[in-house]
């Protein structure tokens, strides 16, 4: 049971080159999210998804489209990358079960390195 | 959401209890206060959650006061694994399907040997 795993870990790319970065779960998770954090700060959210299919946008959502084909998989797409968006990547994921709190924890994968220069 | 007050560091000696508050005075009937934590460079854990019953699990215990508008992490013993920045957290939950974090600045707890 591998939890939530990114792909890639680390990356470098050019101001204006373009990349997916992968999220994958194997919890059956309804809900994933993509945060990035910037040095010195708090995890900001990107987008989110309440299930398979649909996307919504977070508070930093500019520069960035996501999709949600697969449940498991829930992929960061950066069309024309721009050294402001030099950061790390989070993903994460949670069970949801309305009416309850139980087991809404979010579980979070080890995080993507992304340099742009 | 309901926004968290945290203190932005504190140190803990090694094996005692390292308790870390957490101020959410505008926080509304149906929202739970979450706590995260995230060691060096890694992804954010889950630690705890409550609504206002104090609660309690394998790795810390949570104290959430009469009028829930304050909380406390409490870790009861504390080791040099457990330096961290730790996030108060304050979401809706039960009948929203909004489970989305809002993650501040947090606490950076140093436990020191």
């Amino acid at each position: 049971n591998a939890g939530v795993t990114q792909t890639p870990k680390f990356r470098v790319l050019k101001t204006g080159q373009s990349m997916t970065l992968l999220c994958a779960q194997d919890m059956n998770h309804e809900y994933m999210y993509w945060y990035r954090q910037d040095p010195g700060m708090g995890l900001r959210l990107i987008h989110y998804s309440v299930g398979e299919g649909t996307t919504a946008k977070g508070e930093v959502p500019d520069g960035y489209n996501v999709s949600r084909l697969k449940k498991q998989n829930f992929l960061l797409g950066l069309e024309s990358a721009a050294p402001s968006q030099t950061s790390v990547y989070f993903c994460a994921s949670s069970y949801s079960i309305l009416g309850t709190e139980k087991n809404t924890e979010a579980f979070f994968g080890q995080g993507t390195r992304l340099t742009v220069v | 959401d309901a926004k968290t007050t945290q203190p932005p560091s504190m140190d803990c000696a090694e094996g005692r209890a390292a308790n870390l508050p957490c101020n959410h005075s505008t926080i509304s009937g149906n929202e739970y206060v979450y706590w995260y934590r995230q060691i060096h460079s890694q992804g954010p854990q889950y630690i705890i959650h409550g609504l206002k019953n104090n609660e309690t699990n394998e790795m810390a215990s949570l104290i959430i006061t009469e009028d829930r508008k304050s909380s406390t992490l409490i870790l009861p013993h504390a080791t040099l694994r457990d330096t961290a920045v730790y996030y108060c957290i304050v979401r809706r939950g039960g009948v929203s399907n909004d489970y989305k974090l809002s993650f501040g600045a947090g606490t950076t707890v140093t436990v020191r040997a």
